[in-house]
């Protein structure tokens, strides 16, 4: 069965270093890959999509990497700060299906 | 910038009632999708409409239902409530451009059955 599996685990970091969050699928392949910012009792909200056919986005100090081959994405966030604590959900979406299937998310907790 | 609206924000029901959530799409999006979020769980799909029409159906249980109307509104029914069904239900649209399909999601009706 299909399978999208985060961190489990809060990744706890210091502010000003670079947060990695890894996204991992099995049985899937998806012809775009989303990663969306959620806060306790919100929406979630969209940071960045890439397709299977870019290994790299970014958008400001935000970075993410796409391999298809390792059925892989990592998630970067450059100079972290205290507001970039949420939970963070990687998404697949298939060729032809609009609906998006999330991963189990995990949680950022960035210290002053 | 309009955002997703979704009413009611906090609903309370006894087991076995009826609930229906609303969802007022972005002005011009074409698709909206509704998700269920139990605790500490992530986002489940439930539906979609493009342009008022069912465009997939995820793990929704035959006692809910759900329609887009024709100003683009959607409703989500949900009967026979149980204990399970208590969770965070969201809406998004999108308005399709090409491959690109960037969901908003709007702040979620939190639903909880006694």
């Amino acid at each position: 069965s299909q399978k999208i599996e985060q961190n489990s685990e809060a990744l706890n970091i210091q502010e000003g270093k670079t947060a990695t969050l890894t996204c991992n699928y099995t049985n899937y392949s998806p012809a775009y890959l989303q990663w969306y910012r959620q806060d306790p009792g919100r929406g979630p909200v969209f940071l960045l999509l890439i397709r299977e056919n870019e290994k790299e986005k970014r958008k400001e100090r935000l970075k993410v990497t796409f391999d298809t081959t390792l059925k892989q994405s990592l998630f970067h966030i450059t100079a972290s700060q205290p507001a970039d604590s949420a939970t963070y959900l990687c998404a697949l979406m298939n060729t032809g299906f609009q609906k998006l299937v999330f991963g189990t998310g995990t949680r950022l907790l960035v210290s002053p | 910038a309009a955002g997703v609206i979704q009413s009611p924000r906090h609903l309370i029901k006894e087991k076995r009632e009826t609930a229906t959530l609303k969802c007022y799409p972005i002005p011009r999006h074409d698709t909206v999708y509704w998700y269920q979020q139990g605790p500490g769980q992530d986002p489940q799909f439930l539906i979609s409409f493009y342009e008022k029409m069912q465009s997939d159906k995820g793990s929704i249980p035959d006692r809910f239902s759900a329609q887009q109307f024709s100003d683009y509104h959607s409703e989500l029914n949900m009967s026979s409530l149980e204990l399970g069904d208590s969770a965070l239900y969201f809406c998004a649209s999108s308005l399709v451009q090409g491959d690109i399909n960037e969901q908003f999601f709007g702040p979620g009706t939190r639903l909880t059955v006694l």
